[in-house]
């Protein structure tokens, strides 16, 4: 799992409020990537990042916003969440300080997220 | 627009069979196919990767076939498992620079005894 954690593992929360997931890893990955998984969908891309404070938007970057400060954390932020961001979360990484073509990437656990 | 179409949406075999999974794309310019699989509540875990030179790939019991011409891949599973019950998911990317794929909605296998 490429010591990939995700915090909190389950939430539940309120329309309106702010919800922030964290992504964490051990193993000074460069790339970090966001993805929501809903049935139908298949997963997709929310946000990504290349290295520190270098950021990029996935296809669904709406209402969501992410930092990383640190090569560890990887933040996404659901800045007034709304129900149709009731989603599992899923942070990806790829192992290695320059990812290439044939990279595979490597999922965290998830955090299932509910708002009410 | 990028898609990837994986059929069919749901499977069921009995213990010891072979099955075969399809996966057809439109992505442009392609990148690399993954195939991954994810168990109830987990995270998928990839099980193979295939560049545009290479036509088929395996992982132990699992062998992934690619035609860039037709734009198909396929996974076939040999002598299935109970433990192959899950989500197998087509994956194709675009994005040399490791940005963005497009994802299947996955096939759901169940191996019955």
């Amino acid at each position: 799992d490429a010591g990939i954690t995700q915090s909190p593992r389950h939430k539940v929360t309120e329309t309106g409020t702010p919800v922030t997931l964290r992504c964490h890893q051990t193993e000074n990955h460069r790339y970090m990537y966001w993805y929501r998984q809903d049935p139908g969908h298949g997963l997709r891309l929310i946000h990504y990042s290349y290295g520190v404070k270098d950021t990029d938007k996935g296809e669904v970057s709406d209402g969501y916003s992410v930092s990383r400060s640190k090569t560890e954390d990887f933040l996404l932020t659901l800045e007034s969440a709304t129900s149709s961001q009731t989603s599992v979360y899923f942070c990806a990484t790829i192992p290695g300080e320059r990812a290439t073509y044939t990279d595979t990437q490597y999922f965290g656990p998830g955090t299932r997220l509910t708002v009410l | 627009k990028n898609q990837v179409e994986q059929s069919p949406q749901s499977l069921i075999i009995l213990e010891g069979k072979n099955c075969t999974l399809q996966c057809n794309y439109t992505v442009s310019p392609f990148s690399n196919l993954r195939w991954y699989k994810q168990d109830t509540g987990r995270g998928p875990v990839s099980l193979t990767i295939m560049t545009f030179s290479e036509n088929t790939k395996s992982n132990g019991r699992y062998t992934a076939t690619l035609d860039a011409d037709t734009k198909q891949s396929s996974l076939h599973i040999t002598a299935s498992q109970l433990s192959d019950s899950a989500s197998y998911i087509c994956v194709v990317s675009y994005n040399t620079n490791a940005g963005k794929s497009t994802f299947g909605d996955g096939t759901t296998l169940t191996v019955k005894p």
